[in-house]
């Protein structure tokens, strides 16, 4: 089974400054269709998760351009260029190559 | 608009069962993959069930397997989560949530969830 690793566990941001999450899985997300199955989301305080990243480094609709996603096979990163004080929340990365599994999470705050 | 509304939540005892129901409208639900996600209090968000567009598919977290039942009605509209004996640990709020094979191949849209707790 794939396991999920997410890093740090929280973050203390500046408003205006970039912030930067890791994810790492222990078997490489890469379908044999050429797409890799790793997939970033928020969640906002007393919200539901919402999708910012697909496949690996595509912006959901909606999602601002401050969001960036990248990185292949085991390890991605989640950039945002300049965070705002709407970006506090956690946020996951998940897997969905094999049953769908998410990393543990990172605290985002302020 | 797009929506899933989830219904069935509440107090059960250890043992107990409830049946979570999740209302979706504003797609074509019957030609999607649709999914349980859980999030026990503080905790991070875990996959529980999915099942696919025309229910004949199903799979489950091994926490959960042999005890819950994901069903679907195309007809409603409604993607079901039958829990039986039911263990303090099953307590979370249950996302009902949409998986997009089509473009996101993610999950894009997801209920406000029910709380399900389970104590004596």
């Amino acid at each position: 089974d794939i396991v999920m690793t997410q890093s740090p566990l929280s973050l203390s941001v500046t408003p205006g400054e970039p912030a930067s999450i890791s994810c790492r899985s222990s078997q490489s997300l890469v379908h044999k269709n050429g797409h890799t199955y790793l997939d970033w989301y928020l969640q906002k305080p007393g919200q539901p998760p919402q999708l910012l990243i697909y496949l690996g480094s595509n912006r959901a609709s909606g999602v601002p351009g401050r969001f960036s996603g990248s990185g292949s096979g085991t390890n991605f990163t989640l950039k945002i260029s300049r965070v705002e004080a709407e970006d506090v929340g956690l946020y996951y990365c998940m897997q969905a190559l094999q049953t769908p599994l998410f990393g543990g999470g990172t605290k985002v705050e302020i | 608009e797009v929506q899933l509304v989830e219904s069935g939540g509440g107090l059960v005892q250890p043992g107990g069962s409830l049946r979570l129901s999740c209302a979706a409208s504003g797609f074509t639900f019957s030609s999607y993959w649709m999914h349980w996600v859980r999030q026990a209090p503080g905790k991070g968000v875990v996959w529980v069930s999915r099942i696919n567009s025309d229910g004949s598919t199903t799979s489950y977290a091994d926490s959960v397997k042999g005890r819950f039942t994901i069903s679907r009605d195309n007809a409603k509209n409604t993607l079901y989560l039958q829990m039986n004996s039911l263990r303090v640990e099953d307590t979370a709020v249950y996302y009902c949530v949409h998986y997009d094979s089509s473009a996101y191949h993610a999950f894009d849209i997801w209920g406000q969830g029910t709380m399900v707790t389970v104590s004596s």
